[in-house]
């Protein structure tokens, strides 16, 4: 297995744009994460999914914001539209169980100008 | 908002020295996770332990856990300068996985 592979691994784009990252979990895993990463606040989980369900939408900044799983193999996280303070690293895990290790995706670095 | 706080948060030592990192917690867990970051990528899984456990070993990573002190520690020991990363606990609450801040080494040849 490829292990996640997640897309693009840069972004650069301009303040008001919408941005979409992917996500393609390990093959039979039951759950993706996507977490954002920054020097102020450190790794935070923005939302989870179970069998393509989102459970937990709690760490979503703000309704600019939005998430989906069309299927077991594909998730996006979109942000439209995009602000300077939405510069971070964007990174998707999945895993087997819910409490089990995570595996982590190379994460997008995302800079909005 | 953080659940695990790790300790110190930078770490610089000598190759073939050992390296201790330790990471608190606030409630009640039912394990507890070390992940490694290098520079520029994502996270990887190290070591699983559960809250019935005091100790677990992998190869040259040794971690404890004091559940009555809500505390663990990751030592590496005979570090190289490969082990030069970001290390991270993370601690199960009741409906998610939260990361501490990390802990910075910096294993020098």
């Amino acid at each position: 297995d490829a292990g996640v592979i997640q897309s693009p691994r840069h972004e650069v784009t301009e303040m008001g744009q919408e941005v979409t990252l992917r996500c393609k979990p390990i093959s039979g895993h039951d759950y993706l994460f996507w977490y954002r990463q920054t020097m102020m606040r450190g790794l935070e989980l923005l939302i989870y999914f179970n069998n393509n369900v989102p459970i937990d939408d709690s760490g979503m900044p703000e309704d600019r914001f939005s998430a989906k799983m069309p299927n077991a193999s594909f998730s996006t996280l979109k942000i439209q539209p995009s602000e300077p303070r939405d510069s971070a690293v964007y990174f998707c895990a999945s895993s087997f169980f819910f409490r089990d290790e995570q595996f982590f995706g190379p994460g997008t670095r995302l800079t909005v100008l | 908002s953080q659940q695990g706080e790790e300790d110190p948060q930078a770490l610089s030592i000598q190759e073939g020295e050992n390296a201790t990192m330790n990471c608190s917690y606030k409630t009640s867990i039912n394990n507890l996770q070390w992940y490694r970051q290098n520079s520029g990528r994502g996270l990887v899984h190290l070591i699983l332990i559960r809250s019935n456990e005091r100790e677990k070993h992998s190869g040259r990573l040794r971690v404890t856990l004091d559940t009555s002190k809500k505390s663990s520690s990751l030592l590496i020991t005979a570090s190289r300068a490969a082990d030069t990363a970001s290390y991270f606990c993370a601690t199960d609450n009741t409906d998610k996985l939260i990361f501490g801040t990390g802990t910075r080494l910096q294993v020098f040849p």
